[in-house]
């Protein structure tokens, strides 16, 4: 079966990065892509971006155009979020889901990375 | 960017039906759009229920159904259960980009 096991809980500074992993199981990870999406506390999703499987494309949302980037690693079936310049208010879980190759751009998900940003 | 709407709440008797509606501020919201629905309790991941406007998810409760109403996409809950109550959220496409309502806390009651 399908698993998208998400990295630990990171506190970071305010100006630092964090990278959130996601590892995929039960499934050929080079045929999906993934989403990144997040969540403030008490807030609702935000789309963040997706890494595309059939092009190796990357398109990220108007809001995170230059502080994001979308990788995967097909060697540990590994995808990547990389968020920079921290801010207070990117404290949020971040969410992995997967998307497949002109089907379902969100099926599966993974539980969520709660990532601080305190000075 | 475009900003998708849904209504903020809205309540259901145990056994009734709703329509959950997700609109867009570029005008009507069409199955070019390709609109998502997901549901997330609290603490939990996000769960998706429906994709580009009416396939379900072998998961999905029959209950569940997806469609395009007035302008707008729509999921509809005929039947509602108590374990029904949760935050729904549509997802609309805009070509590459994909934009997130700002959800409906649904209340069985």
């Amino acid at each position: 079966q399908v698993h998208l096991v998400q990295s630990g809980t990171e506190v970071k500074k305010p100006g630092a990065s964090v990278k959130v992993s996601c590892k995929a199981s039960g499934y050929s990870f080079p045929s999906y892509g993934f989403n990144w999406v997040r969540q403030a506390p008490g807030q609702g999703l935000e789309w963040m971006g997706r890494f595309s499987a059939y092009n190796g494309h990357t398109n990220y949302a108007q809001n995170f155009q230059d502080r994001v980037t979308m990788t995967t690693d097909t060697s540990t079936s590994t995808a990547y979020m990389e968020l920079r310049s921290l801010r207070s208010d990117d404290t949020a879980v971040y969410y992995c889901a997967r998307e497949s190759n002109g089907g379902i751009d969100f099926d599966f998900w993974g539980r969520g990375t709660l990532v601080t940003v305190s000075s | 960017q475009p900003v998708v709407t849904q209504e903020p709440s809205l309540t259901v008797s145990p056994g009734g039906t709703v329509t959950l509606t997700c609109g867009s501020s570029t005008g009507a919201v069409t199955s070019a759009h390709y609109p998502y629905w997901f549901q997330q309790k609290p603490g939990q991941a996000p769960r998706t229920l429906i994709f580009d406007t009416n396939n379900k998810l072998s998961w999905t409760p029959a209950r569940f159904s997806g469609s395009l109403l007035g302008g707008k996409a729509a999921l509809t809950l005929s039947g509602a259960q108590p374990e029904d109550e949760a935050e729904y959220y549509c997802l609309v496409s805009y070509g590459d980009a994909r934009v997130f309502g700002g959800g409906t806390k649904l209340t069985v009651l």
